[in-house]
């Protein structure tokens, strides 16, 4: 079963307004997350390192005023697109760590901006 | 500067046939490497891994093998099913990055009947 899950799955909204996105660890604790966007037809870029109890880590490039991340708790961290765009329009994915090097991934969010 | 590349964007492989799907690295810090299977509006689905201090690694149908003098690593399906068709990315990490991952740009993989 999932054991990252991502809320919600698909949201339209206009431009201007701003959009949150959460991403939960099921069954398990996760002091860092990290987040991803994805253009069609295009590889996952890295946004940032959401770290719990500390400020995130953003890639060379992320606007940290714009994408803003919250790690509130060991189980959730969540993203907020602000003042969103239609070029923030893409597909976003949250993952986070689960013993070993590799990750588990959410189901991604597909946000459209009109 | 694309860390990590697959140069072959699509691939169409007959089924029963070996898939071989494959990934190029520039930095050599890499040290474990990854291959994620991703289907359209859906997050990416582990695969199978292998570290740095080995050259190969066996799954089932799924094997990973790691050149790390050329930089080069390959994933091979066999025998490839309908239900493998999907994009599959490879991504690499080294020591001190908390799992940070840096991905390929994705093969587009087709199984035909």
């Amino acid at each position: 079963g999932a054991v990252v899950s991502q809320h919600p799955s698909r949201v339209i909204c206009k431009s201007g307004t701003s959009v949150k996105i959460e991403c939960r660890s099921l069954d398990f604790q996760a002091t860092t997350m990290f987040w991803y966007r994805q253009f069609p037809k295009q590889s996952l870029m890295l946004m940032a390192t959401s770290n719990e109890g500390s400020k995130a880590t953003y890639e060379q490039g992320v606007e940290k005023d714009k994408f803003l991340i919250n790690h509130a708790s060991l189980t959730l961290s969540t993203l907020t697109v602000t003042s969103a765009h239609p070029e923030d329009s893409s597909f976003y994915i949250c993952s986070a760590p689960k013993g070993g090097r590799g990750q588990f991934f959410g189901p991604g969010t597909r946000l459209t901006v009109l | 500067d694309q860390q990590v590349k697959q140069n072959s964007p699509s691939l169409s492989v007959q089924e029963g046939r070996i898939s071989i799907l494959n990934c190029d690295y520039t930095n050599s810090m890499f040290d474990y490497f990854l291959w994620y299977k991703k289907y359209p509006a859906e997050g990416p689905t582990f695969l199978i891994s292998i570290s740095s201090i080995k050259d190969k690694n066996e799954d089932g149908r799924f094997t990973v093998f790691l050149n790390k003098s050329a930089k080069h690593l390959s994933l091979h399906i066999v025998p490839s099913q309908p239900g493998d068709s999907a994009v599959y990315f490879c991504a690499a990490t080294y020591s001190g990055t908390a799992s940070k991952l840096t991905f390929g740009t994705g093969t587009r993989l087709q199984v035909t009947l």
